[in-house]
């Protein structure tokens, strides 16, 4: 039971440059999400997807997009990468509103 | 608009003191309140959550949180902190019905032998 898969694990970019990141998990979870980790920042929440087919803004999606493949995976583009978003990249997810979330062990993305 | 504070970056105590890490939320109607911890270039572990019922949750790796909905207030505590405690917490908050989940800022937590 590997929970939530995330792939790279790191990635460097150059301005201009797009990517996808990949977010699978095997637990059966309605609910997946894409945060973006900065010092003093917290995690603020990029995009999510309640459920299979559908797909939710959050607080900073400027700049990305989002594929909700399937109820396993749940991708994050970036169509032309500023260093703006380098970030370190959490994807997670949850079976309910009430469930608790789980979390992939992050992507580390440096745009130069 | 949901949101979380958590009003202190960081915090200090000594091995053996009670710890308290502060966070109050908004949210519209009743919340779903979490706390996870992040050890340093790792990914988040849920520690504890609070969907209804007594206001005292008990978690992880001795960790308990009191829900106050007066205060909007879900604050983590440990009654007697260990050095491996030192991490980064954070508050979390979802409304009912709602699939978006907010997180605060963090407070890091160090705890000094």
């Amino acid at each position: 039971n590997a929970g939530v898969t995330q792939t790279p694990k790191f990635q460097v970019l150059k301005t201009g440059q797009s990517m996808t990141l990949q977010c699978a998990q095997d637990m059966n979870h309605n609910s997946m999400y894409w945060y973006r980790q900065d010092p003093g920042m917290g995690l603020r929440l990029i995009y999510y997807s309640a459920s299979e087919g559908t797909t939710d803004k959050g607080e900073v999606p400027n700049g990305y997009n989002v594929s909700r493949l399937n109820k396993r995976e749940f991708s994050l583009r970036l169509e032309s990468a500023a260093p703006s978003q380098t970030s370190v990249y959490f994807c997670a997810s949850s079976t309910s509103t009430g469930g608790e979330a789980f979390f992939g062990q992050g992507t580390r993305l440096t745009v130069v | 608009a949901q949101s979380v504070a958590q009003p202190e970056d960081q915090v200090n105590v000594a091995e053996g003191n009670p710890l308290t890490v502060k966070c109050t939320y908004s949210v519209s109607g009743n919340p779903y309140l979490f706390w996870y911890v992040q050890y340093p270039n790792r990914g988040l572990q849920f520690l504890l959550k609070y969907i209804t019922g007594d206001n005292l949750v008990k978690g992880s790796y001795g960790f308990e949180a009191e829900f106050n909905k007066s205060q909007t207030s879900f604050h983590l505590k440990k009654p007697s902190a260990l050095v491996s405690d030192s991490a980064l917490y954070f508050c979390a908050v979802r409304g009912f019905n709602d699939y978006k989940l907010s997180f605060g800022a963090g407070t890091t937590v160090t705890v000094r032998a």
